[in-house]
């Protein structure tokens, strides 16, 4: 099956830091996703991007299909974005979304 | 939109009972999936339906659990008996299609199997 890896594994940041995470893919994919796992558990979509950039308030997201990434990018920090940040795929020709094991998140006042 | 919706939130059961989970998809989604996830193992997809009929089960991890769609609004997984490496969250999400659609999660129903 598809191979999903996402890094960091783990991410500390001051509140109003930016980061990147990132997503690589082993195939080519029809929907990609990233949630955002809160600290109660719920998972949240934030973008449904298979391709191209959306940019949703602080967030934004942009996958590049034809060299097999995508990107997470999170301005200005807060503490409330703390959680698991999951990439998520459907491979061409599946039905199902394949999850990352994830970023862990903590923005730290 | 009320989302999908799960029930209970919390089931804290004693090993050897019967598990009854619930899920309501989003009106008009024609694809539902249970997920579990657990720290091991991260979140893995266990069976999924299109307009009601199981489509997937090879990730239903043995006899004890099964699954039912007996209409568009209204899923069920029950595990029996139940045993503590049961203990997991359980995500219900549906989609209005398969593959190129976004998939949306209820809360989940967090099981404790004692």
């Amino acid at each position: 099956g598809i191979q999903v890896e996402q890094s960091p594994p783990d991410l500390i940041l001051q509140e109003g830091a930016n980061s990147t995470l990132r997503c690589n893919f082993s195939d080519s994919v029809n929907n990609l996703q990233w949630f955002h796992q809160n600290p109660w558990g719920q998972l949240i979509n934030l973008f449904y991007i298979p391709s191209g950039t959306k940019q949703n308030g602080r967030l934004s997201a942009t996958t590049v299909a034809t060299e097999r990434y995508s990107l997470l990018y999170i301005s200005s920090s807060q503490t409330t974005d703390s959680g698991v940040y999951f990439c998520a795929l459907v491979n061409s020709g599946y039905s199902t979304l394949t999850f990352g094991k994830g970023t862990m998140l903590l923005v730290s006042p | 939109d009320a989302g999908v919706i799960q029930s209970p939130r919390h089931e804290v059961t004693e090993m050897g009972q019967e598990v009854t989970l619930r899920c309501k998809p989003i009106s008009g989604h024609d694809y539902l999936f249970w997920y579990r996830q657990t720290m091991m193992r991260g979140l893995e997809l266990l069976i999924y339906f299109n307009n009601n009929v199981p489509i997937d089960d090879s990730g239903m991890p043995e006899d004890r659990f099964s699954a039912k769609m007996p209409n568009a609004s209204f899923s069920t997984l029950k595990i029996q008996p139940s045993e503590p490496r049961d203990s997991a969250v359980y995500f219900c999400a549906s989609s209005s299609g398969t593959g190129r659609s976004p998939l949306h999660f209820g809360n989940g129903t967090r099981l404790t199997v004692t």
